[in-house]
């Protein structure tokens, strides 16, 4: 267990409407990620973040922005959700020297 | 980008049995990880291996760094092995950047 938390762990929305996706960790590590698991693709990187306020895109970044107002907590936004992105989205962080990743428990995405 | 890819996609297996999955990548990486997805969508961290061999129990992986793949093995399998394997490597070259590469997984079913 890497300390990492995810809220919500389901959700369900209509389209078009914004939704934010919270990853929480207790142990203040610098490198965080949201990627999406889709059937037939893996985990795909969304952002990433190196640090507070440092963030950067990822493979799959159209229709997501992050914030990282704070070490322990990175955002990951829906601006305005569409049914492309009913996902299941994963939380991880870069632990140790090797950075190696450990990942949150996930969140449940369905956009009607 | 570097190209991941696992095989076989699927694989089934009776309990006891032993199995070999594999991760091929397209250039040279510093960095490999292997995952296991349990059916309840939980990833799970079972090697950080970017070279040489590793052993945890009836698991075991080997990377050959120089040729561009890795192995899982699998001995007496049980049905607790059942899920999804993912192999991941770093996405780029670039000092500082660790983001991950996931391969589409093998899925493995162990019937008793």
């Amino acid at each position: 267990d890497a300390g990492i938390t995810q809220s919500p762990r389901h959700k369900v929305t209509e389209t078009g409407t914004p939704v934010t996706l919270r990853c929480h960790q207790t142990e203040n590590h610098r490198y965080m990620y949201w990627y999406r698991q889709d059937p037939g693709h893996g985990l795909r990187l969304i952002h990433y973040s190196y640090g507070v306020k440092d963030t950067d895109k990822g493979e799959v970044s159209d229709g997501y922005s992050v914030s990282r107002s704070k070490t322990e907590d990175f955002l990951l936004t829906l601006e305005s959700a569409t049914s492309s992105q009913t996902s299941v989205y994963f939380c991880a962080i870069s632990v140790g020297r090797n950075n190696e990743q450990f990942f949150g428990p996930g969140t449940r995405l369905t956009v009607l | 980008g570097i190209q991941v890819e696992q095989s076989p996609p699927d694989l089934i297996l009776q309990e006891g049995a032993n199995s070999t999955l594999r991760c091929n990548f397209s250039d040279s990486v510093n960095n490999l990880q292997w995952f296991h997805q349990n059916p309840w969508g939980q990833l799970i961290n079972l090697f950080y291996i970017p070279s040489g061999t590793k052993q945890n129990g009836r698991l075991s992986a080997t990377t050959v760094a120089t040729e561009r793949y890795s192995l899982l093995y699998i001995s007496s399998s049980q049905t607790t092995d059942s899920g999804v394997y993912f192999c991941a490597v770093p996405s780029s070259k670039r000092a500082g950047s660790y983001q991950l590469t996931f391969g589409k997984g093998t899925k493995l079913s162990v019937i008793p």
